[in-house]
């Protein structure tokens, strides 16, 4: 069964405390993993797309990396503007619209 | 207006209203999605509409009923709702598969 499991389930860092969460995945012929950030209240917020196994992209303080089973959302020196849900997803196997999703990992962190 | 946008924001309603909730996307995509985000689950995938056309409902209660009158804009009538049915609803949009981009939601809570 194609399946989602974000770790931790909630994460409390303190400002600059670097950590990474993790995104794993059972699902054949990967067409691609997203990553977003939640806000309360608010719709997500698109961040990273990973295609393939080994690569890495970056914005600010995130930067994604793939494996052919898990992607990792690594966060150097967190500033408490990074407080937000992280979420997972990848697209079903047979249905590239449907989007198998992750509970997500609640950040915050703390000044 | 950019990206996606949803009306009301919030939305509270009785068991024998019926209300209607907004989606209007300034992106030029082609699919359009309504989620539904409930605590402690992940998002549930309702209805998917291609070029105006449903190609996916998840296994919907008939008292959400869809419409997309175009591409740009989707609607979710909703009627006899149960309070099981308060939740956050996200609309989305992307270009065939790719990347969806999310709406800021609407709180919907039914009394």
């Amino acid at each position: 069964e194609d399946q989602v499991t974000q770790s931790p389930e909630a994460l409390r860092l303190q400002e600059g405390e670097s950590s990474s969460l993790n995104c794993s995945y059972t699902v054949s012929g990967l067409r691609g993993l997203f990553w977003y950030r939640q806000d309360p209240g608010k719709g997500p917020e698109f961040l990273f797309t990973l295609y393939s196994a080994g690569e890495e992209k970056e914005k600010e303080r995130l930067k994604a990396t793939l494996t052919k089973k898990e992607s990792f959302l690594h966060i150097t020196a967190p500033k408490p503007e990074d407080s937000a849900t992280y979420l997972c997803a990848v697209p079903h196997a047979g249905n590239n619209r449907k989007l198998i999703w992750g509970l997500g990992t609640s950040l915050a962190v703390n000044p | 207006e950019t990206g996606v946008t949803q009306t009301p924001r919030h939305l509270v309603m009785g068991m024998t209203n019926k209300k209607s909730l907004k989606c209007e996307q300034h992106l030029g995509h082609n699919a359009m999605y309504w989620y539904k985000q409930s605590a402690k689950k992940p998002l549930e995938l309702m209805f998917v509409y291609n070029f105006k056309e449903q190609t996916e409902n998840n296994s919907v209660p008939s008292r959400f009923s869809p419409e997309c009158p175009n591409s740009s804009h989707l609607f979710l009538h909703l009627h006899t709702l149960q309070p099981e049915d308060s939740a956050l609803y996200l609309c989305a949009s992307s270009q065939e598969g790719d990347t969806q981009y999310f709406g800021p939601g609407t709180r919907l809570t039914v009394l």
